[in-house]
């Protein structure tokens, strides 16, 4: 069966603190692999596809990359204003572009 | 402005009583898909189109009903809406092939069913 697990569940750092954000996953035929951030009562925002391993993309503060089992976002010096929720989703062959989504990490940067 | 617009924003209703949920993109956007989001479940597909008229069940598509008859829009049908239901939904679109262009998402539309 196809499995996507975030983790930690939630993480709490200071402002300028770097860290990282994990993505495994168990999926036969893997497509693409989605981040996405959430902010609370609105529709997850597009980030970053990555396609295979060892690809690496960045945004600002965001980098994201990409293993055979795993992707990490690693966000480097965040302000309060990166606090969301991140979401990784992996695309699989079946049911035509389908996502199946990991349940997210919930991040709060404190000023 | 590129988006995906989703009506109502929220809504409460009581079982029983049909309900739809509309889903309108202005990307011409061949593929639309709908999912739920409850806590600790994450996201869910309910249901998706490929283009007009081509539909197909997601993961959890008991009790709904979807229609594409044309390519902006995608509503979500609920024949008898029961508690089970009261979930966080998102309309969600992309061009072909999504995995080159990611998915854009609706604001969400928060249903409660009493």
């Amino acid at each position: 069966e196809d499995q996507v697990t975030q983790s930690p569940e939630a993480l709490r750092l200071q402002e300028g603190e770097s860290s990282s954000l994990n993505c495994s996953y168990t999926v036969s035929g893997l497509r693409g692999l989605f981040w996405y951030r959430q902010d609370p009562g609105k529709g997850p925002e597009f980030l970053f596809t990555l396609y295979s391993a060892g690809e690496e993309k960045e945004k600002e503060r965001l980098k994201a990359t990409l293993t055979k089992k795993e992707s990490f976002l690693h966000i480097t010096a965040p302000k309060p204003e990166d606090s969301a929720t991140y979401l990784c989703a992996v695309q699989v062959p079946q049911g035509a572009q389908k996502l199946v989504f990991g349940q997210g990490t919930r991040l709060t940067i404190n000023p | 402005e590129a988006q995906v617009t989703q009506n109502p924003r929220y809504l409460i209703t009581v079982t029983g009583k049909k309900l739809t949920v509309t889903c309108s993109q202005n990307m011409n956007h061949e593929y639309m898909s709908w999912y739920r989001q409850d806590p600790g479940l994450g996201l869910r597909q309910i249901y998706y189109s490929m283009n007009v008229e081509v539909t197909d069940k997601g993961d959890v598509p008991e009790g709904y009903k979807v229609s594409r008859k044309e390519k902006r829009n995608f509503p979500l049908i609920l024949e008898s809406p029961s508690p089970n239901q009261t979930s966080l939904y998102f309309c969600a679109s992309s061009p072909r092939p999504a995995r080159f262009y990611g998915y854009t998402f609706g604001s969400g539309t928060r249903l409660t069913v009493v």
